[in-house]
């Protein structure tokens, strides 16, 4: 089992320009989420989903939008880069009827 | 609301020294209490996690215990090792719906040989 997997690792972007963070896991676990880290701030949820086909806000959706067409895997898109995005990402899946989340290794992105 | 209060950091020790991390939260219902590490370049993980009042968890070494009466579950180890160097993240989920885990601000752990 490779667990939870990120893509890429690192990302520098202009302001403006679009991505997307991909997040897969093997573990057939119902619920994805994806936080971002900053500094002295913990992490903070963006976006959630609690299965195949289902997205929902966290508590700083803005400027990001997400998708779960498949149960394995959970997309972040950023459609306008902008600097206070600048952030370490991760993503983390938890199974139905479990406490515990297991996260990923991080996407560390800057927009400058 | 629902909120964790870690110590600030960083928290200096020499090797084989007793660490003492200290978390506090508040929250609505029973929360579900975990210490997650992470070290230098790598993702979070568990490290150790209590579910109800009175409860202990360990690992490695660490122990935190589940006190309802303060709303404290404090990380602890007695003898520090380098390789423990990490931040350590208090985070509490409350059992209802999609149990958003809500984190401390962290710890910054340095160890020194």
């Amino acid at each position: 089992n490779a667990g939870v997997t990120q893509t890429p690792k690192f990302r520098v972007l202009k302001t403006g320009q679009s991505m997307t963070l991909l997040c897969a896991q093997d573990m057939n676990h119902e619920y994805m989420y994806w936080y971002r880290q900053d500094p002295g701030m913990g992490l903070r949820l963006i976006h959630y989903s609690v299965g195949e086909g289902t997205t929902a806000k966290g508590e700083v959706p803005d400027g990001y939008n997400v998708s779960r067409l498949k149960k394995q895997n959970f997309l972040l898109g950023l459609e306008s880069a902008a600097p206070s995005q600048t952030s370490v990402y991760f993503c983390a899946s938890r199974g139905s009827g479990e406490d515990t989340q297991y996260f990923g290794p991080g996407t560390r992105l800057t927009v400058l | 609301g629902n909120s964790v209060t870690q110590m600030e950091g960083p928290v200096t020790l020499s090797e084989e020294a007793f660490l003492t991390i200290n978390c506090t939260y508040t929250a609505t219902g029973y929360p579900s209490l975990f210490w997650y590490v992470q070290y230098p370049g790598e993702g979070l993980q568990l490290l150790l996690k209590a579910t109800k009042a009175d409860d202990k968890g360990s690992n490695k070494g660490f122990e935190a215990t589940y006190r309802k009466e303060t709303t404290s579950f404090h990380l602890e180890k007695g003898s520090v090792q380098v390789s423990d160097s990490a931040v350590y993240f208090c985070a509490l989920t409350l059992n209802t719906g999609f149990q958003k885990l809500v984190f401390g601000t962290g710890t910054r752990l340095l160890v020194s040989p």
